[in-house]
């Protein structure tokens, strides 16, 4: 059974960087999935933040790109967020997934089947 | 503002049935394959269904996916309480290279 597992510090303040880890338990992270993750402000709906492949391949939120930064570490079987210049408007629960995709003529995201129980962080001084 | 457009909410008695929609473009949902996801109070959200129309295992029968042309629809039947959820569709947008998710359904079973 597939398990994904976020950590990192609830408390960031307010121009520092957001850092995650979701670690993948069931299921090696060298395999034909994508890595995800996908955020959630308080009371809002949900917003994709970008996608990384094992090959350190990177898909970005056009409008978080100029901020984020993903990585895989398959030595540890798992991946990370860094989200920088944060401010209030990025508080969130933060949740990893695994993507279901195809990298042929374009890019395109068919699904997120396993999800992360979410993590919250809090931007503030 | 969401790219996808899905009704805030939507409400019925338990046994009945209930649709939710979700309307997008040819950038999207015309062009790509959607899927849902069930939030339950508190916790992440569930992939309910896939590629359009198709249910992961586990999921029961009584929830359906379609689409056509640049809309699609949750249905639900047999409503139960533990239904009550918020229920999101997603899918690629290719003109903006980007996973987009509709703006949410929140489920009340009166």
């Amino acid at each position: 059974q597939v398990q994904l597992q976020e950590s990192g510090p609830g408390l960031v303040k307010p121009s520092e960087t957001l850092s995650l880890t979701c670690a993948v338990s069931g299921y090696s992270i060298i395999s034909p999935y994508y890595w995800a993750w996908i955020r959630q402000p308080p009371g809002k709906g949900l917003e994709w933040i970008g996608t990384v492949y094992q090959t350190g391949s990177t898909y970005y939120n056009p409008s978080l790109k100029s901020r984020v930064t993903m990585s895989v570490d398959s030595s540890k079987n798992q991946f990370s967020l860094r989200l920088r210049s944060v401010t209030a408007a990025d508080t969130a629960v933060y949740y990893c997934a695994r993507g279901i995709a195809t990298d042929g003529l374009q890019f395109n995201i068919y699904y997120f089947d396993y999800w992360g129980q979410g993590t919250q962080v809090t931007v503030s001084s | 503002q969401s790219v996808l457009t899905q009704p805030p909410s939507v409400s019925a008695a338990p046994g009945q049935k209930v649709t939710i929609s979700c309307s997008g473009s040819s950038s999207n949902i015309g062009n790509n394959y959607v899927s849902w996801y069930q939030q339950l109070p508190g916790t992440a959200p569930k992939l309910l269904i896939y590629e359009n129309n198709k249910r992961p295992s586990g999921i029961p029968d009584r929830f359906s996916g379609s689409k056509s042309g640049t809309s699609a629809t949750l249905g639900i039947t047999g409503l139960q309480t533990g239904d009550e959820a918020d229920y999101y569709c997603g899918t690629w947008d290719s003109s903006l290279s980007s996973w987009v998710f509709g703006g949410g359904t929140k489920l009340a079973v009166l």
